[in-house]
């Protein structure tokens, strides 16, 4: 079974400040999503990252895969309270015979104090 | 934008009762899916399905779970038998054809007593 685990589980930061959250596995993704999910909501995709090495940015969010492809960063520069909310990985299984199956990590609360 | 619709949004059953969550995938959209997520726990995948049968499921998507495409819309979930450890946010999601970027719904939390 392939896990994801997440660190850290909890973050809490003023305003302006920077962060990374990572996300972890001892298996070979062939590739990873981050989704960020707000309360009474479902996850809502950020962004994909495919190849070793790659790094994407979504305006103040950048987001790393590992030359490996067994681990991800997701950096937030100048956080704001528009940020909070609950930030997860996912990946697909391997050896899955059916697309869609994602293996998830337990998720990162992230609070921006104003 | 095209979204992933999903009813109801909070539903409270006694143990032991049937129960229907619905969903309504982006129409496009040809993989459907049912993740659920227990409170303080992992999103975890339930079964996917895809031209009108199970493509794959989980450990956790025992006899007790069933799901149906019982029109060209709808796709749904059925708990037989509830148990107090079915309680969690089901979340329904969507995907065309050969890819892993899904959409999610919302989700239907099920309050099991």
């Amino acid at each position: 079974t392939q896990l994801l685990e997440q660190s850290p589980q909890f973050l809490s930061i003023q305003e302006g400040e920077n962060l990374t959250v990572y996300c972890n596995s001892s298996s070979v993704f062939s590739s990873l999503q981050w989704y960020r999910q707000e309360p009474g909501e479902g996850p809502v995709l950020l962004v994909t990252v495919v190849t070793g090495g790659e790094v994407k940015k979504l305006k103040r969010l950048t987001f790393q895969f590992g030359d490996a492809r067994k681990d991800s960063s997701l950096h937030i520069t100048a956080a704001q309270p528009g940020d909070t909310g609950l930030y997860l990985c996912a990946g697909p299984n391997a050896g899955g015979t059916s697309y869609g199956k994602l293996t998830f990590g337990q998720g990162t609360i992230l609070t921006v104090h104003p | 934008e095209p979204e992933v619709t999903q009813t109801p949004s909070h539903q409270v059953t006694q143990m032991g009762q049937e129960v229907i969550l619905r969903c309504v995938p982006i129409s496009n959209h040809l993989y459907f899916y049912w993740y659920r997520q227990i409170l303080g726990q992992k999103v975890e995948f339930l079964v996917s399905f895809y031209n009108n049968e199970i493509s794959e499921k989980s450990e956790i998507f025992d006899d007790q779970f069933s799901v149906e495409r019982p029109d060209g819309s709808n796709f749904t979930l059925k708990i037989r038998s509830t148990k107090l450890e079915d309680s969690a946010m089901y979340f329904c999601a969507s995907s065309v054809r050969g890819a892993n970027v899904l959409t999610f719904g919302a989700g239907s939390r099920l309050t099991v007593l």
